[in-house]
């Protein structure tokens, strides 16, 4: 069965440094999301990108997040300067369609745990 | 925008019945989604309703009624590996999937 990967599984690392988190969504699927889940809290989205291109971000996603898809497979989430308040699980996730609102399922990735100390 | 709303907590006993609501208010409506999530894991797909009405998938099941902004996620002869988050969640109008807070469901003995 085909399935999002992601590393990291987990990372420590000390703040105001730079983090990158790596996923490689479903070969076919043409819509990837990052969403973060602080410990205890719902998961949140932060972004979504289709055609190589942003489509939608959230307030979370300010200018020290940024997204790249650099190769065609995978697609990677860089947070420049990192505060203790990014310590959180991150996943990615991909669609394969979305129509007019419709959205097709999302598959996740088994997330990225980001510990800023 | 969207708002959903989910009991945080609940409790069964194994082999029982148990059902999840879950209210929501959209702006427009692109169809209601089930995640089951285990601690420190991903969410994965349960079900997923567009139309009114039951939709049954093994021991669960997912009910909807878009006039009343309500859905119920039915889960029948449980199991402690039930033991889990469940997680609703509505697409927004340019599809991203907006999450409830998430029920946390604990099955005993």
């Amino acid at each position: 069965e085909p399935e999002v990967t992601q590393t990291p599984s987990h990372q420590v690392t000390q703040m105001g440094q730079e983090v990158i988190l790596r996923c490689v969504p479903i070969s076919n699927h043409l819509y990837f999301y990052w969403y973060r889940q602080i410990l205890g809290q719902k998961v949140e989205f932060l972004v979504s990108f289709y055609n190589n291109e942003i489509s939608e971000k959230s307030e979370i996603f300010d200018d020290q997040f940024s997204v790249e898809r650099p190769d065609g497979s995978n697609f990677t989430l860089k947070i420049r300067s990192t505060k203790l308040e990014d310590s959180a699980m991150y996943f990615c996730a991909s669609s394969g369609w979305v129509v007019e609102g419709y959205t097709g399922e999302l598959f996740f990735g088994e997330g990225s745990r980001l510990t800023v100390l | 925008g969207q708002n959903i709303d989910q009991p945080t907590e609940m409790t069964a006993t194994e082999g029982a019945i148990v059902q999840i609501n879950c209210t929501y208010q959209t702006s427009g409506f692109n169809g209601l989604f089930w995640y089951q999530q285990h601690a420190g894991e991903a969410p994965t797909f349960l079900s997923y309703n567009v139309v009114d009405g039951l939709e049954e998938k093994g021991r669960f099941s997912s009910f909807l009624s878009r006039s009343k902004g309500y859905s119920y996620l039915l889960l029948k002869e449980l199991q402690m590996k039930d033991s889990a988050s469940y997680l609703c969640a509505v697409p927004s109008n340019t599809g991203k999937l907006i999450f409830g807070q998430g029920t946390t469901l604990q099955v005993k003995p």
